[in-house]
């Protein structure tokens, strides 16, 4: 079946502007993560949704970022007033939901965000 | 809080030769833990996880890693590598209450003839 995918794959915006990452996760999967890499670092987790509500947030680092989850499926990261420290690559993942805690998360192939 | 380190950020290997990528965690809580691998130009995959039982848990591909409580370690492990294995690889830990993950810096395997 399909995987996580993520639109855009690359994304350049100048400082100041507002951008949109899209996310769709694997059909039938609740949890929904989304994290950060930047460059020679490993991810940084910034918010989880169980179905259409943020379960943790506190990742997020300011009020710039937002992400939503209307209908429990498709999610889009918002990042408003960029700048250029926000440039890195941004993951999705899903899993199944679960009440063990061992769900595999999988990934998506990440959209890539520079600021100039 | 948790926190994960990988105490090396490139191991080069030659083909064939054994390779050790070393994780050390730190945490609070009972965790979960997880070896992630990214090839080059592609996502991140799950290699292999530790969540209860046996300490000792292996990949398809030949990988393996052992949970040591003691000394809060997950060091993965391959008695010979491919020129395939080449790839960043990521440790990572999970609270058993919690739903994400903390990953350490990733550590570069490069693999060469």
């Amino acid at each position: 079946g399909a995987g996580v995918s993520q639109t855009p794959s690359n994304k350049v915006t100048e400082k100041g502007k507002y951008v949109e990452l899209r996310c769709d996760p694997i059909s039938g999967h609740t949890a929904l993560y989304w994290y950060r890499q930047s460059l020679g670092q490993g991810p940084e987790f910034l918010i989880y949704f169980q179905g259409t509500g943020a379960a943790d947030d506190s990742g997020l680092p300011n009020d710039r970022f937002f992400a939503v989850r209307p209908e429990g499926s498709v999610s889009t990261l918002k990042i408003q007033r960029t700048e250029r420290g926000d440039s890195a690559v941004y993951l999705c993942a899903s899993s199944l939901i679960g009440t063990s805690g061992q769900e595999t998360q999988y990934f998506g192939p990440g959209t890539r965000l520079l600021v100039l | 809080a948790q926190s994960v380190t990988q105490l090396d950020s490139q191991v080069p290997v030659f083909e064939e030769a054994p390779v050790e990528l070393r994780c050390n965690y730190s945490s609070s809580v009972s965790v979960y833990l997880f070896w992630y691998v990214q090839y080059p130009n592609q996502g991140l995959q799950l290699l292999l996880k530790y969540l209860s039982g046996s300490t000792l848990v292996k990949s398809i591909n030949g990988f393996e890693a052992e949970f040591n409580k003691s000394q809060t370690s997950f060091h993965l492990r391959k008695p010979s590598v491919h020129i395939s294995d080449t790839a960043e690889y990521f440790c990572a830990v999970k609270s058993r209450v919690g739903g994400k993950l903390q990953f350490g810096a990733g550590t570069q395997v490069v693999v060469t003839p």
